[in-house]
């Protein structure tokens, strides 16, 4: 089964700074990457998504990179402010699958 | 924030007890999970269901069954609470995109459960 590796697990950035996590999977035959960000005590929320037809998608200061030869994705967050500090996940769906598959998060601390 | 409800918000119980959780969403999608979030935050899909089907049914202990009585609700019963149950529990749901797969899953607002 698909397995997705999610790095680091903490990273803190001084605002205004750029913050970048990456993820890793293990099944070339997955097609569809989202990331999901958990405020303290709320529920995840979709921020962006990737297809595999597509190498980067950008929302504001947003943006994710997909390279299907490595098998590896990233998030990239510019301007980094404080509401931007949460733990961050990303996911990948199987071709074909019903489930996503999380990778372990990151708890991203924005310093003001 | 409404598109996808869980009841109760918070629930503490004695060991061995049994309790239900209950989902709603009003999105008309097809499908919705249940999922465990660890205190190390880890999310771990427990089952999922397609239109009243169950479709993923993970590594779970039987003591936890759920039911879907239609497409918008999916209800987590949990039999013989154990200290181990302890967790965030959120509900899902997702469409189906045109190729029959699950799309983007919009989370609940959570369930957690402490049992004591």
């Amino acid at each position: 089964g698909e397995n997705v590796e999610q790095h680091p697990s903490t990273l803190s950035v001084q605002e205004g700074d750029s913050a970048v996590i990456k993820c890793t999977y293990s099944d070339s035959a997955s097609n569809y990457f989202p990331w999901y960000k958990q405020e303290l005590g709320k529920r995840p929320q979709l921020i962006i998504d990737i297809r595999s037809n597509v190498g980067e998608k950008k929302d504001q200061r947003i943006a994710v990179t997909l390279n299907k030869t490595a098998k590896h994705f990233s998030l990239h967050i510019t301007e980094t402010q404080p509401e931007d500090s949460a733990v961050y996940f990303c996911a990948a769906r199987l071709q074909g699958a019903q489930k996503l598959v999380f990778g372990q998060g990151t708890r991203l601390t924005i310093n003001p | 924030d409404t598109a996808v409800s869980q009841t109760p918000k918070y629930l503490v119980t004695q060991m061995g007890n049994d309790k239900s959780i209950k989902c709603e969403q009003n999105l008309g999608h097809d499908t919705m999970y249940w999922y465990k979030q660890d205190s190390k935050k880890f999310l771990k899909i427990m089952f999922s269901y397609n239109n009243k089907e169950l479709i993923i049914n993970e590594t779970v202990p039987n003591r936890f069954s759920p039911k879907s009585p239609d497409k918008a609700h999916l209800n987590l019963h949990i039999n013989s609470l154990e200290l181990g149950d302890s967790a965030v529990y959120f509900c899902a749901s997702s469409p189906l995109s045109g190729q029959g797969v699950t799309d983007t899953q919009y989370f609940g607002p959570g369930t957690r459960l402490t049992v004591l």
